[in-house]
């Protein structure tokens, strides 16, 4: 079955630093790639999308990469802020079909 | 950009009514929308498509007949959570794609259900 998977654990890092962002799936071939945040409480708000054929996405302090070989995608933060906390969430999506699957979500912790 | 509404963002009811929630695209038509449910620490997980002038297409395991699902227009669709439960009890999550493709999907800020 289906699967994606990311770092089910908190990740913690100093302001500053850069957060890398894991998120892996199997049995699946996704078309493109979207991230999201998720403030508690609140509904996912879009970040970035890389397709397919795309190596690398980059908006802001915000990079995305795309490795359909290894069936992963990393999400990295630079110069990260206290402001960046929160969960992010990856959702490939697949051909032929509307439908978006998440994955079960990072929570990063930025402290000061 | 796109907006989505979401309404109520809270809730609570008694075990064995019916409650509705409303999702509405602001400024752009939706032919499709999706409804998500989120129980606490977990990930979004997709309970129905809805498309506009259609029936709602369920996920597996989620029962249709305890969430109702209308998108009677381009810019609205509701759930309704009929005969609720406590274990109905969740944070529920819409999320609608603009027709013409262009904006991707927006969600709605979520509405928190309590069967009590």
């Amino acid at each position: 079955s289906q699967k994606i998977e990311q770092n089910s654990e908190a990740l913690n890092i100093q302001e500053g630093k850069t957060a890398t962002l894991t998120c892996n799936y199997t049995n699946y071939s996704p078309a493109y790639l979207q991230w999201y945040r998720q403030d508690p409480g609140r509904g996912p708000v879009f970040l970035l999308l890389i397709r397919e054929n795309e190596k690398e996405k980059r908006k802001e302090r915000l990079k995305v990469t795309f490795d359909t070989t290894l069936k992963q995608s990393l999400f990295h933060i630079t110069a990260s802020q206290p402001a960046d906390s929160a969960t992010y969430l990856c959702a490939p999506r697949g051909y032929n079909t509307d439908k978006l699957i998440f994955g079960t979500g990072t929570r990063l912790q930025v402290f000061p | 950009g796109a907006v989505v509404s979401q309404h109520p963002s809270r809730v609570i009811c008694k075990s064995g009514t019916s409650v509705k929630i409303e999702c509405r695209s602001l400024d752009f038509q939706a032919t499709t929308m999706f409804w998500y449910r989120q129980f606490p620490k977990k990930s979004l997980m997709l309970m129905a498509t809805s498309n506009e002038g259609s029936k709602a297409t369920y996920e597996q395991g989620v029962e249709k007949d305890k969430f109702l699902i209308n998108h009677a227009s381009l810019t609205l669709s509701t759930l309704t959570v009929t005969s609720a439960h406590p274990e109905d009890s969740s944070f529920y999550i819409c999320s609608a794609r603009d027709a013409a493709g262009n904006y991707g999907y927006t969600f709605g800020s979520g509405t928190r259900l309590t069967v009590v």
